[in-house]
C-alpha cells in the first residue's frame, strides 16, 4: 500500500531554534515530492523535489530529498512565530494521477 | 491573477440534503484535483479531473459523490443524502500541467447537522 508518513506528528521549539521536519514515502512509481504548509487554511506551495540530493531553497527554509533511502526533509532555521503550522508532505506517483499526503507535522514556535 | 477561488466557504446542510461546493481554478489551469479534510486526519485526495474528464476518482466513496469540470464554468463536488459523517473541509486545488505544483483554493467548510 502506498504511504507517506511524517515525524514528528508534533514539535514545539523556541523562536529562534532551527527545526528538521522528516518525511518517508513508499510509493509504486515516485515522481515527485511536495512540501506544503498548512495555517488555519488552505495549504500553501513550499517546494517540489524531482531530484536526488539537490537542496532547494527558499529564505529560511530548505528542503533535499533521498530517493535512495525514499525520505527527505524539510529544515527551518531562525523559527519564528509566523512558522507555527501544520507542514504537509505529498508524493506524486508517476503513473497513478493521485497524489498522497502525510499527516502533517504540527510545528509550533514558542515567544 | 486571481487564485483558486472555492464556494460557497462555509455550507450548512441537514442530514438527506444534497451538497454542491464549486471550485474555480486559476487562470490558465486546466487541471483539478478535489481534496477532503477531515479532523485529526491528513489530507485526503478524492478526484482529479481535466476540463470534461475524469481522470481518477481512485479516492471517491461509490456513492452520493460526484465531480465534473465542464468546459465552461467551475468544477463541481456534488454530495447527495449527506450524512454527519461528511462533514468536512473540502478543498479544490489546480495546476497549469499534469502533475505541476497544485494550489490550493480556500476550502468549503461543510457541517451536516
Amino acid at each position: 500500500e502506498d504511504k507517506v508518513v511524517q515525524s514528528p506528528l508534533s514539535l514545539v521549539v523556541h523562536e529562534g531554534d532551527t527545526v528538521t521536519l522528516n518525511c518517508s514515502y513508499e510509493v509504486t512509481n515516485f515522481r515527485s515530492l511536495l512540501w506544503y504548509k498548512q495555517e488555519k487554511k488552505a495549504p500553501t506551495f513550499l517546494f517540489m523535489l524531482t531530484s536526488s540530493g539537490i537542496e532547494k531553497k527558499s529564505g529560511r527554509l530548505s528542503s533535499i530529498l533521498d530517493k535512495k533511502e525514499l525520505f527527505s526533509i524539510l529544515n527551518i532555521t531562525a523559527t519564528q512565530t509566523g512558522d507555527s503550522a501544520v507542514y504537509l508532505c505529498a508524493s506524486f506517483m508517476n503513473r497513478d494521477d493521485k497524489i498522497i499526503f502525510g499527516k502533517g507535522t504540527r510545528l509550533h514556535i514558542l515567544p | 491573477n486571481a487564485g483558486v477561488m472555492q464556494n460557497p466557504r462555509h455550507l450548512v446542510r441537514r442530514r438527506g440534503q444534497e451538497a454542491r461546493l464549486r471550485c474555480s481554478p486559476m487562470k490558465g489551469h486546466s487541471h483539478v484535483y478535489w481534496y477532503r479534510q477531515l479532523p485529526e486526519e491528513g489530507l485526503k485526495f478524492m478526484v482529479y479531473l481535466q476540463k470534461e474528464n475524469i481522470i481518477d476518482e481512485s479516492g471517491m466513496p461509490k456513492e452520493r459523490f460526484s465531480a465534473e469540470f465542464p468546459k465552461e464554468g467551475p468544477s463541481i463536488l456534488r454530495i447527495q443524502q449527506v450524512v454527519r459523517g461528511d462533514s468536512a473541509a473540502y478543498f479544490c486545488a489546480s495546476s497549469p500541467r499534469y502533475q505541476d505544483e497544485q494550489y490550493f483554493g480556500p476550502g468549503t467548510r461543510l457541517t451536516v447537522t
